[in-house]
């Protein structure tokens, strides 16, 4: 089984400063990761995702993560945040992306609360 | 694209009464869809998979005859609360999975927010 931790339930940040999004996983098999953004009474986007390959993955508006696998986690990192980047911010893992079913168990999530 | 949407965005309905709550994929087939629930300030739980044409896979504790499952097209799946009570109140997602060549990737209907009173 595979589980995900954030334990940041709330990141404040002033605008244009760095932030980072902590998310650990457990699991016995190999995983895919995933980071979605979701703002207020709004479904989920996807921002970026680890399936293979280069541990740095590069998603949409700026943000980045980087797959660690001896310390089992994808943290999200944006170098300059705005004010538009205020939302929550989910982590989630699935052990098939290929597989028939490929089911999404997401973290509790991270407020990123942008400050002016 | 891959648009999925959701229909009602927000519902108010009486304690007793059912709720059906439709989920579709705009531009592509989705043979598989996912039903979510989402507390406050909580993640997501996945409550279900939808298969079309076959019965859905309920996750362990959701209950199969209070929350109905029918995913009678590939781009039409549909969720009934039956016999709501003020507890089934919450925000309720929807995704479709799409193949991408490498594999499958679920995208998000933007929720029905359900109250019961």
């Amino acid at each position: 089984a595979q589980s995900v931790t954030q334990l940041d339930s709330q990141v404040p940040v002033f605008e244009e400063a760095p932030v980072e999004l902590r998310c650990n996983y457990s699991s016995s098999v190999s995983v895919y990761l995933f980071w979605y953004v979701q703002y207020p009474n709004q479904g989920l986007q996807l921002l970026l995702k680890y399936l293979s390959g280069s541990t740095l993955v590069k998603g949409i508006n700026g943000f980045e993560a980087e797959f660690n696998k001896s310390q089992t986690s994808f943290h999200l990192r944006k170098p300059s945040v705005h004010i538009s980047d205020t939302a929550e911010y989910f982590c989630a893992v699935s052990a098939s992306y290929g597989g028939a079913t490929n089911k999404l168990i997401f973290g509790t999530g991270t407020l990123l609360a942008v400050q002016p | 694209g891959a648009v999925v949407s959701q229909h009602p965005s927000r519902v108010i309905c009486k304690s007793g009464t059912s709720v059906k709550i439709e989920c579709r994929s705009l531009d592509f087939q989705a043979t598989t869809m996912f039903w979510y629930r989402q507390f406050p300030k909580q993640s997501l739980m996945l409550m279900a998979t939808s298969n079309e044409g076959s019965k859905a896979t309920y996750e362990q504790g959701v209950e199969k005859d209070k929350f109905l499952i029918n995913h009678a097209s590939l781009t039409l799946s549909t969720l009934t609360v039956t016999s709501a009570h003020p507890e089934d109140s919450s925000f309720y997602i929807c995704s479709a999975r799409k193949f991408l060549g490498q594999g499958y990737e679920q995208y998000f209907g933007p929720g029905t927010r359900l109250t019961v009173t």
